[in-house]
C-alpha cells in the first residue's frame, strides 16, 4: 500500500493552455475522487469515480474540465483553456466502497496559470 | 447557510492545554462525520470520525457529535506544537465530504 500518489507535484502554464492530471489511488479502493482548494478554503468536491463509472459532478464543474478513469485504476483530470482562477491545489482521494466515506488523500498538484 | 461551517481562527492556545474545535452542518440527513488534519502545504490527513451520537475517543483526541443540535465538535487534550495546523470539519452529502473551511491551531511552547 503506497497511498494515493498524483502526478505532477507542481504545474505552470500560462492561461489558454491544456493541462492534465494524473491520479493512482490505493489499489484497493473502488472509488475515486477529485478536490479543488484554494488558500484559506476548504477542499472543493469536484467529481467522483466509483471504478470506470463518473458518478458525480459538480455543478460548479466548468465544462472546460472533464476527468476520465478509463479501466477503474488511475484517473486523469484535464483542464482545457485554463484561466487564471483556476489556480488552486487539485486533490485526488480514494476509499472504499463501505458505505462510510473514509477519504484518503494524495499530495496534491498545485496549478499555477499565468 | 453553508452546508459546513467552521470558525477561521486562529485559535490559540498553550502547550498542554485542550484545544476545542467546533463544526455545524446543514443537512440533517448526514450521516457520517470526519475530521481532518492540514499541516501548511500539505494534503488533508484523517484523525477522527464519528457516525453516532455522543463521544469517541481516540489517544489525545475526543470527537462529539450531536445530531439534534447539527454540531460536531474536536478536543485535542495536552496540546502540543505539532498540533498546530488547520483541521477540517468533512461531512458526507450522498457518496462526497463536503469539507468546512477549516480551523487554524496555534499551539505555542
Amino acid at each position: 500500500d503506497t497511498g494515493v500518489s498524483q502526478d505532477p507535484r507542481h504545474k505552470i502554464t500560462k492561461r489558454g493552455q491544456n493541462v492534465t492530471f494524473r491520479c493512482d489511488p490505493i489499489s484497493e479502493h473502488n472509488r475515486l475522487y477529485w478536490y479543488r482548494q484554494t488558500l484559506g478554503q476548504g477542499p472543493e468536491f469536484l467529481t467522483y469515480f466509483q471504478n470506470e463509472a463518473q458518478l458525480e459532478k459538480s455543478r460548479l464543474l466548468s465544462d472546460r474540465f472533464s476527468a476520465e478513469r478509463p479501466k477503474g485504476s488511475f484517473s486523469t483530470l484535464e483542464i482545457q483553456r485554463t484561466e487564471q482562477g483556476d489556480s488552486a491545489m487539485y486533490l485526488c482521494a480514494s476509499s472504499l466502497m463501505t458505505g462510510n466515506e473514509k477519504l484518503f488523500f494524495g499530495s496534491g498538484t498545485q496549478l499555477s496559470v499565468l | 447557510q453553508k452546508e459546513v461551517e467552521q470558525n477561521s481562527g486562529p485559535l490559540s492556545v498553550p502547550e498542554g492545554a485542550i484545544a476545542s474545535l467546533n463544526c455545524t452542518y446543514s443537512d440533517r440527513g448526514s450521516q457520517s462525520f470526519f475530521w481532518y488534519r492540514q499541516y501548511s502545504g500539505k494534503s488533508p490527513e484523517l484523525i477522527m470520525f464519528i457516525y453516532s451520537n455522543g463521544d469517541k475517543e481516540d489517544g489525545r483526541f475526543t470527537a462529539q457529535l450531536n445530531k439534534a443540535s447539527q454540531y460536531v465538535s474536536l478536543l485535542i487534550r495536552d496540546s502540543q506544537p505539532s498540533d498546530s495546523a488547520t483541521y477540517l470539519c468533512a461531512v458526507n452529502k450522498e457518496t462526497a465530504l463536503i469539507f468546512g473551511k477549516g480551523t487554524t491551531l496555534s499551539v505555542s511552547s
